[in-house]
């Protein structure tokens, strides 16, 4: 079966770390590149992060950047969100998406998300 | 960043009657190399994660039944649902790739009225 099913997510208080993880299976994983994205309760999607199929390309939104890290082992057909230096702002449901077309990987892709994860939820608070 | 913004924020429509959301970019994103739209249409059911509807603004993913239809270029486009299932109360989301920053709208939600 086709899927994406992250884990990690935690209750952890301000300034805190944690380490997210999504496992991917029925695809070649090395060939797609990969996102995060997040949800708020009740309010929208927002992207967080991106890698090539390669790695060799990573990008971050702005509220996160310096403080997130994305990688992913493709041996292990796993992605990754290192979060630290956590605020109250980060709590959400953390998604990982696939692109919609395999890729190179030497460069960034621009495609749509056509594979989602069912989530793992970070809840920052003290 | 591309701003996008949706509208209605929320629209209540009767069942077998059509459901239109309007998305707006604050930049185009029409790629003039391939001619193409980079802008996508998600739904998002209650609990559950987005799942893609329409790519390249215009194009429905495999599966997507043929009631969504999507339309419009550069910066103005709808998602229309030609007749209304109980199945497609949820959350629609458009989302621009023209850019690396995949920005999405605020969203719409469909209700039964």
């Amino acid at each position: 079966e086709v899927q994406l099913v992250e884990s990690g997510g935690a209750l952890v208080q301000p300034g805190g770390s944690l380490r997210l993880s999504c496992e991917a299976s029925g695809f070649t994983f090395s060939s797609y590149s990969m996102h995060w994205v997040r949800q708020a309760p009740g309010k929208g999607l927002e992207w967080v992060s991106y890698t090539s199929s390669s790695a060799s390309s990573k990008l971050y939104a702005d509220p996160v950047k310096g403080r997130f890290t994305i990688s992913r082992d493709n041996a292990k057909n796993s992605l990754f969100l290192e979060m630290k230096s956590l605020r109250d702002g980060d709590t959400a449901m953390y998604y990982c998406a696939r692109d919609r077309r395999s890729s190179s990987g030497w460069s960034v892709s621009y495609d749509a998300f056509d594979m989602w994860g069912q989530g793992t939820m970070v809840t920052v608070s003290s | 960043d591309i701003v996008m913004t949706q509208s209605p924020d929320s629209l209540a429509v009767s069942l077998g009657e059509r459901a239109t959301i309007n998305c707006r970019s604050s930049q185009s994103v029409l790629y003039r190399p391939d001619n193409k739209n980079y802008l996508a249409w998600y739904q998002q059911r209650p609990g559950q994660p987005p799942k893609l509807l329409i790519y390249w603004a215009s194009t429905r993913e495999s599966g997507v039944p043929d009631r969504f239809r999507g339309s419009g270029s550069g910066t103005d486009f709808t998602l229309i649902i030609s007749s209304l299932q109980a199945e497609d109360v949820a959350v629609y989301y458009c989302q621009q790739y023209h850019t690396t920053s995949w920005t999405f709208g605020q969203g719409t939600r469909v209700e039964i009225k």
